[in-house]
Order: C-alpha cells, then structure tokens, then sequence
C-alpha cells in the first residue's frame, strides 16, 4: 500500500531536549516536504526536498533542521524546541502534482 | 506572497443539501490548485486537483472550478452526505517553486443527518 508514515503520532517533550520526527515514504517520491498546522493559522510549509541532499527552507524554518540522505527518508529535527513549536507536524511527498500526506504528529513541548 | 482565504470557516448542513465551499488567491499566477479533505486525528486526502489551464474538475459528487483570473475557486458537493463531515482545504501551487503548497484555513463542514 502506498503511504506516507510519521513517527512518533504523539509526543510530549520539555523544552530544550532534541528530538527527531521521522518521515518515509514507499513511493520512491523525489519532493518530500514538511508542514505544521496550528489553529488560526492553517497550514505553513517548514521545509521541503526535491530530492536526496537537496533540501530548502519553506516559510517557517526557524528552529528546525532536516536531512535527506535517501529518496524514502526526510525527518525532522529540533535541536532545542520550544513551547512555540508545540504543534501537529505533517510530512507530505509527492508525485507529478499530487501530494501525499501522513497522518500527523501532534507535539506537546513544555 | 500568496495568501489564501477560504469563506466559510464553518458549515452546518442537514443531509441532502447541495453546497458550496469557497477559496480566494491573492497572486493569480498559479501552477495549480487542489482541494484536501482532513479528517479528525488523520491527515490529508486530495480530493480534486484544477491545473491554471483548466476551469473545472469533476469527482463523483464533488466538483472543483478555477477562475484564475479573478482569484478564486468553488468546490460544490451534491446531495451531502453525514461521511462528508470533515475539514475542507484548498491550497494554490506556484510555477515558481513547483510542489510548495499555499494553504487557507479550511472549512470544517458537518452534515447532520
């Protein structure tokens, strides 16, 4: 089955502490992108690849870093996060014009 | 930078109505736009996808219009159904950063039965 998957679902973190969420995809998609939605706000792109060691900022990147070593794997890392990145994260790849989104990771930073 | 707004933000409807979601843009050169559904606790499914050529697409009892020029986009359900209760989301792409998606805020629908 086609799909995107995200661990963990759910986390609660202090601040300051690294974490990573990890991000893959059995589509063997070039464009992998990450996202956070939060309310009032909608969705906001964090950043996105187009493809393995190619990696840009999206609109909100402060405080986030991710890597692409391989075409499947595109996680998200916070060195040091903070209560205002408490919020549900989405990775989403992508093939010709069509995205494909996982189910979400919802982050509680205290 | 493009902005997108979506009226209304939320919808009561009984079962059986037809209805109209709407999108509005603020930069008109788009690469495409698509409409999303998201369910509660689970991410997003598209829906319907309109290139900038294109002025509607159809899907089942969903279907999508783009008027590029004035900015904005209608995605019309018939006959509703309590299963279409979810978030609506329309989101532009630009030609200049192709796969980078605008989004508005969503409509949350609910279709009583």
């Amino acid at each position: 089955e086609a799909q995107v998957t995200q661990n963990p679902r759910y986390l609660i973190t202090v601040t300051g502490k690294k974490l990573t969420v990890t991000c893959s995809q059995n589509m063997n998609h070039e464009y992998m992108s990450w996202y956070r939605q939060d309310p009032g706000l909608g969705l906001r792109q964090i950043y996105y690849s187009m493809n393995v060691e190619v990696t840009d900022k999206g609109d909100v990147p402060e405080g986030y870093k991710v890597s692409r070593k391989e075409k499947r794997n595109f996680p998200l890392i916070l060195e040091s996060p903070s209560p205002n990145q408490t919020s549900l994260y989405f990775c989403a790849s992508r093939r010709q014009e069509t995205q494909y989104f996982g189910p979400g990771t919802r982050l509680l930073v205290l | 930078k493009q902005e997108v707004t979506q009226i209304p933000a939320a919808l009561s409807v009984p079962e059986g109505e037809n209805l109209v979601l709407n999108c509005s843009f603020t930069d008109s050169a788009i690469y495409n736009l698509q409409w999303f559904r998201q369910d509660p606790g689970k991410g997003l499914t598209s829906l319907l996808l309109i290139q900038s050529s294109q002025r509607e697409q159809t899907s089942g009892r969903l279907n999508a219009s783009l008027d590029k020029s004035s900015g904005r986009s209608t995605l019309y359900i018939a006959a509703s159904q309590p299963g279409d209760s979810a978030t609506y989301l329309c989101a532009v792409s630009r030609g200049s950063t192709l796969g980078r998606l605008y989004f508005g805020r969503g409509t949350q629908l609910t279709v009583w039965p």
